[in-house]
């Protein structure tokens, strides 16, 4: 059984860079055919894709958010990560980390973690 | 950009009842690549639905989805007490590009 597990501070300042780790556990980050993907989900709103990396190391982004996203995978430790630069208020959500199969289908999600962007 | 419109944005139903989820697509989503996903409060989603109607691995037969092109339903055939949820679909056909609908509230009347 796949699991997915986010961290990272949950509290980050205006202007600085957010970072959180996806940890997986019950198979490889580095088999292939999936996609490696990052969502959030501001508070009382639905859900915004945010990008992924594919098992290759090809990353995608949502166009909204590509300037600001940087996701990357470390095979040894099984994780991937997402960093989001220059945040504001705009980007308090709960962020989501997910295993995307079959072109993308999200079949696997961690628990999801809320960053709240406050001075 | 491929925007995903949900109706209605609630729906008030009694367990039992049959309930019937739209989503529009702003064009048509290829080879049906649409899903549909269930969230209870304080959860991650999940996945119930995929290519348009084939159900994810344990969900229940009463979930079943149609469509293709632009218009899309999700339908609940018995509303049972742990289905009142929020429902979400999702087009993966304009891959690497996705987009979600804005959600439609299933709750008990």
């Amino acid at each position: 059984q796949v699991q997915l597990q986010e961290s990272g501070p949950g509290l980050v300042k205006p202007s600085q860079t957010l970072s959180l780790t996806c940890t997986v556990s019950g198979g490889s980050i580095s088999s292939g055919g999936y996609y490696w993907s990052w969502i959030r989900q501001h508070p009382g709103k639905g859900l915004e894709w945010i990008g992924y990396i594919y098992y290759s190391g090809s990353t995608y982004y949502n166009p909204s958010l590509k300037s600001r996203v940087t996701i990357s995978v470390d095979t040894s430790k099984n994780q991937f990560s997402l960093k989001l630069s220059s945040v504001t208020a705009a980007d308090t959500a709960v962020y989501y980390c997910a295993r995307g199969a079959q072109g993308v289908i999200f079949d696997y999600w961690g628990q999801g973690t809320l960053v709240t962007v406050s001075s | 950009e491929i925007v995903l419109t949900q109706s209605p944005g609630t729906l008030s139903l009694s367990p039992g009842e049959r309930a019937t989820l739209s989503c529009r697509a702003s064009q048509s989503v290829s080879s049906s690549y649409l899903a549909w996903y269930q969230q209870k409060p304080g959860q991650a989603p999940r996945l119930l639905i995929y290519g348009a109607s084939s159900r994810a691995t344990g969900i229940p037969d009463r979930f079943s989805g149609s469509g293709s092109g632009t218009d899309f339903t999700l339908t609940i055939s018995r509303l049972e007490p742990e289905d009142f949820a929020v429902y979400y679909c999702q087009q993966y056909g304009s891959s690497p590009e996705l987009t979600f609908g804005g959600g439609t509230k299933v709750e008990i009347k």
